[in-house]
């Protein structure tokens, strides 16, 4: 089943502008991890951040945690056209039976125009 | 971190054929790798835990006699939909799991006509 929601499930935006999505989950968490995805392919790995954490960055990436409300947000800055693609948060739960199995969010599909 | 590779990288058969789709990993030795499925515009389900060199665990939900899964070896976890119907047309993607981090294979779209 699904862990949570992510919003907004679209986003469109300017090249050069920031674009930030959010993601909420449901139950405790080893961490939270966003992924990228272009069109039709495998996902690729952004960027993690555990439970004790609450910002991480990686070059233009900046990931919030706030575990009191069960969410994180992902900002990427100065925004390029390739970074057009859906991104989705995962989270390794806390005490799984299977060490780490990932629940994704929905996903947001973020479109950057030159 | 790791590489993964899938093949086929796309597929189209008729109802009622079986598929197998192989999940390697290339430079890391797995003893579990994860299958998960995608439906167009939607987000990854995970579908079953493979474990090298005994069952594998599906989620609630999986028909395990429909999605057979086999971990021979530490580097090869393969996924075969018996009897495929339309409704299992879907991009089904593998990972395994390295440091926290789950690394992807590309992926193998399966389109039943």
């Amino acid at each position: 089943s699904q862990q949570g929601e992510e919003d907004p499930q679209a986003l469109s935006i300017q090249e050069g502008e920031n674009a930030t999505m959010n993601c909420s989950y449901k139950t405790s968490i080893n961490n939270l991890q966003w992924y990228r995805q272009n069109s039709g392919r495998g996902l690729v790995h952004l960027i993690l951040i555990r439970s004790n954490e609450r910002e991480k960055h990686s070059g233009r990436l900046r990931v919030t945690l706030d575990t009191s409300k069960k969410s994180s947000s992902l900002l990427i800055t100065a925004s390029r056209a390739a970074d057009t693609a859906s991104y989705f948060c995962a989270t390794d739960a806390w005490g799984g039976t299977s060490y780490g199995k990932l629940t994704f969010g929905q996903g947001t599909i973020l479109t950057v125009h030159p | 971190g790791a590489v993964v590779s899938q093949h086929p990288s796309w597929v189209i058969c008729k109802s009622g054929t079986s598929v197998k789709i192989e999940c390697r990993s290339l430079d890391f030795q797995a003893t579990t790798m994860f299958w998960y499925r995608q439906f167009p515009k939607q987000s990854l389900m995970l579908m079953a835990t493979s474990n090298e060199g005994s069952k594998a665990t599906y989620e609630q939900g999986v028909e395990k006699d429909k999605f057979l899964i086999n971990h021979a070896s530490l580097t090869l976890s393969t996924l075969t939909v018996t009897s495929a119907h339309p409704e299992d047309s879907s991009f089904y993607i593998c990972s395994v799991y390295l440091t926290e981090t789950q690394y992807f294979g590309p992926g193998t779209r399966l389109l039943v006509l």
